[in-house]
C-alpha cells in the first residue's frame, strides 16, 4: 500500500541528549525519503532527505538512516536543544520525480530542561 | 529571497460555499503542490501543477480543483464545502530539473467550515 507510519506518536528527551525518531514505510519501490519538522502554526520545514541508493546521510546535527531490508527510516538529532521541539514527519516520495509526498502521522518531540 | 507565501492566513466559510486559496512559490521554483493537513495528521497530497497543468493528483474528489498561472503562482479551489474540509491547506513549491526535487512548504491557510 501507500502508507508511511511512525512507531511512536510522542518522544520526550532531556536537553543535550540525542533523539532518535523512527519511521516504517510500506512501499519497497520508493527511492526517496524526507524528514520534515513542523512547529506549531507553521508549515513543514525540510530537514534532510535520502535516496534509496544510500543508507546514511548526515547534515548539521542530524543524521538519517535508511534500512531498505526492513523498510525502516530513522532521524537522529544530536545534542537536542529546546528549539528542536516540534512534530517530525517522515515522508516518502512517489510518482514522477518523487513529487507526491506521502506523510506519516508524525512524532511530537518534547525537550525537557 | 521570499519563501513560499500563501493567502489568506485564516478563512471561515459555511457549508456549501466555495473557497479559493492562493500560493506564490519560492523564487526560482516552477512547480506547485497542494496538501491538506487535518488536525493531528500528516499532510495529504491533493495535486501538483507544472507548466500550468495538473500533473499528479491524490485521492481527492473533483470538488477540489486548481490552477497555475504563467508566473508559477497557483490557486486551490474547493466547491460545495463540507465540514470535513476544515483543515490546514499547505502549498509546497519545487524546481523541476533532473532527479528528485526538494519541496519547500508555505505557512498554510487554516480553513474552517461551519
Amino acid at each position: 500500500g501507500e502508507s508511511v507510519g511512525l512507531h511512536l506518536p510522542t518522544l520526550s528527551v532531556q536537553e543535550g541528549d540525542n533523539s532518535i525518531i523512527n519511521c516504517a514505510y510500506s512501499n519497497s519501490a520508493s527511492d526517496y525519503f524526507i524528514w520534515y519538522k513542523q512547529e506549531s502554526g507553521k508549515g513543514p520545514q525540510f530537514i534532510i532527505d535520502i535516496r534509496s541508493n544510500m543508507d546514511k546521510r548526515q547534515g548539521q546535527r542530524v543524521t538519517v538512516l535508511l534500512n531498505k531490508t526492513v523498510k525502516h527510516l530513522s532521524l537522529q538529532i544530536a545534542a537536542t536543544q529546546p528549539g528542536d521541539s516540534a512534530v517530525y514527519f517522515c515522508a516518502e516520495g512517489q510518482g514522477q520525480g518523487a513529487q507526491k509526498l506521502v506523510f506519516g502521522q508524525g512524532t511530537r518531540l518534547t525537550i525537557n530542561p | 529571497d521570499a519563501g513560499v507565501t500563501q493567502s489568506p492566513t485564516h478563512l471561515i466559510k459555511t457549508r456549501g460555499q466555495q473557497v479559493t486559496l492562493r500560493c506564490s512559490p519560492k523564487s526560482g521554483h516552477d512547480t506547485v503542490s497542494w496538501y491538506q493537513q487535518a488536525l493531528g495528521q500528516g499532510p495529504q497530497f491533493i495535486f501538483q501543477y507544472y507548466e500550468e497543468e495538473e500533473r499528479q493528483r491524490g485521492n481527492f474528489p473533483d470538488r477540489f480543483s486548481g490552477h497555475q498561472f504563467p508566473n508559477y503562482s497557483s490557486e486551490l479551489n474547493v466547491n460545495a464545502l463540507l465540514l470535513g474540509d476544515s483543515a490546514l491547506y499547505l502549498c509546497a513549491s519545487s524546481f523541476r530539473g533532473t532527479g528528485v526535487y526538494e519541496q519547500y512548504f508555505g505557512p498554510g491557510t487554516r480553513l474552517t467550515v461551519t
